[in-house]
């Protein structure tokens, strides 16, 4: 099973910053937490990874909780190419797959509005 | 090319027949990845390789599946005796050990 937990589905509008949250209470401490997005019909894409310390890049922001528990991917100005399915999971970099390696829930199904 | 690719990107084929599956990874990826997407369903993890390591099969979903690599290279997924329920997007992925998943555009799979 998956380590995080996701809403499944949310809507934005378009412009809007995208607020998507994701839950990994039983994170360990030296467990990544990763965003990818799997726009429909394509294969999922990475967007971002961290640590502890909110990331930032030319995709999105990523806010970690203090203790580790929640993260937020933000999209800025969402825009109606944003509309995908976000998957939030866990893991540890230099390990292998395996069932806990790189698991992928049902993620959340961000829609932009226009 | 630069990114992930797979062959075919359509399959379909009549239940009970084999059919391969075909990843080439990006140059230098080390480890190599194959999952199975059902129709609106998250990734399931299936089979993972990395260098010459023996392969993590703790995903494969019964022996009618196997998955070979050579190498750094390319890889084939085989599914033998096909079933209605196999019928699902097979995407690979590639990445440096540790690093981020690069996929390809999957390979769709209908059974008959």
């Amino acid at each position: 099973d998956a380590k995080t937990t996701q809403p499944p589905s949310m809507d934005c509008a378009e412009g809007r910053a995208a607020n998507l949250p994701c839950n990994h209470s039983t994170i360990s401490g030296n467990e990544y937490v990763y965003w990818y997005r799997q726009i429909h019909s394509q294969g999922p894409q990475y967007i971002i990874h961290g640590l502890k310390n909110n990331e930032t890049n030319e995709m999105a922001s990523l806010i970690i909780t203090e203790d580790r528990k929640s993260s937020t991917l933000i999209l800025p100005h969402a825009t109606l190419r944003d509309t995908a399915v976000y998957y939030c999971i866990v893991r540890v970099p230099y390990s292998g797959g395996g069932a806990d390696g790189l698991t992928f829930g049902k993620g959340t199904h961000l829609i932009i509005q226009p | 090319g630069a990114g992930v690719s797979q062959s075919p990107s359509n399959k379909v084929t009549e239940k009970g027949k084999d059919v391969e599956l075909r990843c080439d990874p990006i140059s230098g990826h080390t480890a190599l990845y194959w999952y199975r997407q059902r129709l609106g369903q998250g990734l399931e993890f299936l089979i993972y390789f990395q260098g010459n390591s023996a392969p993590d099969k703790s995903g494969l979903p019964s022996d009618r599946f196997s998955a070979e690599r050579t190498g750094e290279s390319v890889s084939t997924l085989t599914i033998q005796r096909t079933q209605q329920e196999d019928s699902a997007v097979y995407l690979c992925a590639s990445s440096l050990l540790g690093g981020r998943l690069f996929f390809g555009e999957g390979s769709r799979l209908t059974v008959l």
